[in-house]
């Protein structure tokens, strides 16, 4: 079956410094792919997204690139700020059926210090 | 535009009793998803729902466990005779009808424990 995985936290991370959150994935068709970030006391947001093979998604200063060849979804920041500590999860949907069904990693939480 | 409204944030229960979960979508959404995510494990899949249907039940454990979503009112996700395995963090999502795929908005969660 379908399957997303994530590299362990946590990361602690100083304020402006580079973040790369690893997620590779396993699916038996073309999925879709997601970063969901959850902050303190918050339900799950979409942070970004792709849809097809070479997509990139961005939001926020974050940017994720769908790798096929890898099966990857690697999130990426240039410079992290404090407002970024969370906990991210990769996750993938299949598009056929029910549609946002989604399957999610472990989830990767960063800290980010002053 | 008030978000997915998840209600208790946090539910006690003594091994045996039952735990109702309720999930209120946001406003203008029909379709309505459970989520468990036990300790050190991501989200998992429960149950897919529209109003008054069941869609996708493929997540749910055979037994104990229930959901519905009637034409009013809130989501509700029942589980009976609760043992300790069911402690975990559950999350409610909604979205539109026509919202592109994987595009969810969750609810804060309600942490059960079962003592």
């Amino acid at each position: 079956g379908d399957s997303v995985t994530q590299m362990e936290g946590p990361v602690t991370l100083s304020e402006e410094a580079f973040l790369t959150i690893n997620c590779t994935y396993t699916a038996t068709g073309y999925p879709s792919l997601f970063w969901y970030v959850q902050y303190p006391g918050e339900g799950l947001q979409l942070l970004l997204k792709a849809t097809k093979a070479d997509d990139k998604g961005s939001n926020k200063g974050f940017e994720a690139t769908y790798r096929k060849e890898t099966t990857s979804f690697h999130l990426e920041k240039g410079s992290v700020q404090v407002s970024d500590s969370a906990v991210y999860f990769c996750a993938l949907s299949e598009l056929a059926g029910t549609a946002s069904k989604l399957t999610f990693g472990t989830g990767t939480r960063l800290q980010v210090t002053l | 535009n008030a978000g997915v409204m998840q209600n208790p944030r946090h539910l006690v229960r003594r091994r045996g009793q039952e735990a109702r979960l309720r999930c209120s979508p946001m406003k203008g959404h029909s379709h309505v998803y459970w989520y468990r995510q036990l300790p050190e494990e991501g989200l998992k899949f429960m149950v897919y729902l529209q109003k008054e249907n069941i869609i996708d039940e493929s997540g749910m454990p055979k037994e104990r466990f229930s959901a519905e979503f009637p034409k009013e009112g809130p989501s509700i996700l029942r589980i009976q005779q609760v043992v300790r395995g069911d402690s975990a963090a559950y999350f409610c999502a909604s979205s539109p009808p026509s919202t592109g795929a994987g595009k969810l908005f969750f609810g804060s969660g309600t942490q059960l424990s079962v003592l």
